[in-house]
């Protein structure tokens, strides 16, 4: 099993569409929870940060995190084709050292 | 946010030579850095802890001879791939810790023919 599953996708929605991206857990020590989004070619870039469970809002994302299920979401409101990337969820027992990713789910937003 | 730059973002290079990726943290120090290698379509694997003033830590199964990293400042940290093969093409990232966050270079794709 590994430590971090994600829905691969590709996900495929219309724009305006609320989107919810998922990750489950199996290390209960990890602590720091983040998402990171890659466009084609690029690093990753870090969009949501929590280390607590609950909910934690940034403009059209929100990042959820239930540490007594070990599933994290993110949530995307009024989705743009400009949100179409690959999206990783990352998770690390000591803030962000040595991250472990998710398989990263490919976005896709349809005019 | 920090900036991570990473050099070249793209590199070709015949089988049996060596290449360097750099990987600068522009506006802040640090003292840890990490390499990660990413295939298609599949996330990030953690090669090795890139660690200022000391060796690195490479994860299970990576070869250090074959993988070399240097971390001579606290703001650059360089991996070879030393005899590099086909089997070596993959995309390269970089990543640096800032205070509680990781910020990661722009990659670098390399490709051995």
């Amino acid at each position: 099993q590994k430590e971090v599953e994600q829905d691969p996708g590709p996900l495929s929605v219309p724009e305006g569409a609320i989107v919810s991206l998922n990750c489950t857990y199996s290390n209960s020590a990890f602590q720091y929870f983040m998402w990171y989004r890659q466009y084609s070619r690029k690093g990753p870039e870090l969009l949501m940060y929590t280390y607590s469970s609950g909910n934690k809002e940034d403009g059209r994302f929100t990042a959820q995190v239930d540490k007594s299920s070990k599933y994290i979401s993110l949530f995307i409101r009024d989705s743009q084709p400009s949100d179409s990337a690959t999206y990783l969820c990352a998770m690390g027992v000591q803030g962000a050292q040595k991250l472990v990713f998710g398989q990263g789910t490919r976005l896709t937003i349809n005019p | 946010g920090a900036v991570v730059s990473q050099h070249p973002s793209r590199v070709i290079c015949k089988s049996g030579t060596s290449v360097k990726i750099e990987c600068r943290s522009l506006d802040f120090q640090a003292t840890t850095m990490f390499w990660y290698r990413q295939f298609p379509k599949q996330s990030l694997m953690l090669m090795a802890t890139s660690n200022e003033g000391s060796k690195a830590t490479y994860e299970q199964g990576v070869e250090k001879d074959k993988f070399l990293i240097n971390h001579a400042s606290l703001t650059l940290s360089t991996l070879t791939v030393t005899s590099a093969h086909p089997e070596d093409s993959s995309f390269y990232i970089c990543s640096a810790i800032w205070g509680t966050e990781a910020f990661f270079g722009q990659g670098t794709r390399l490709t051995v023919v």
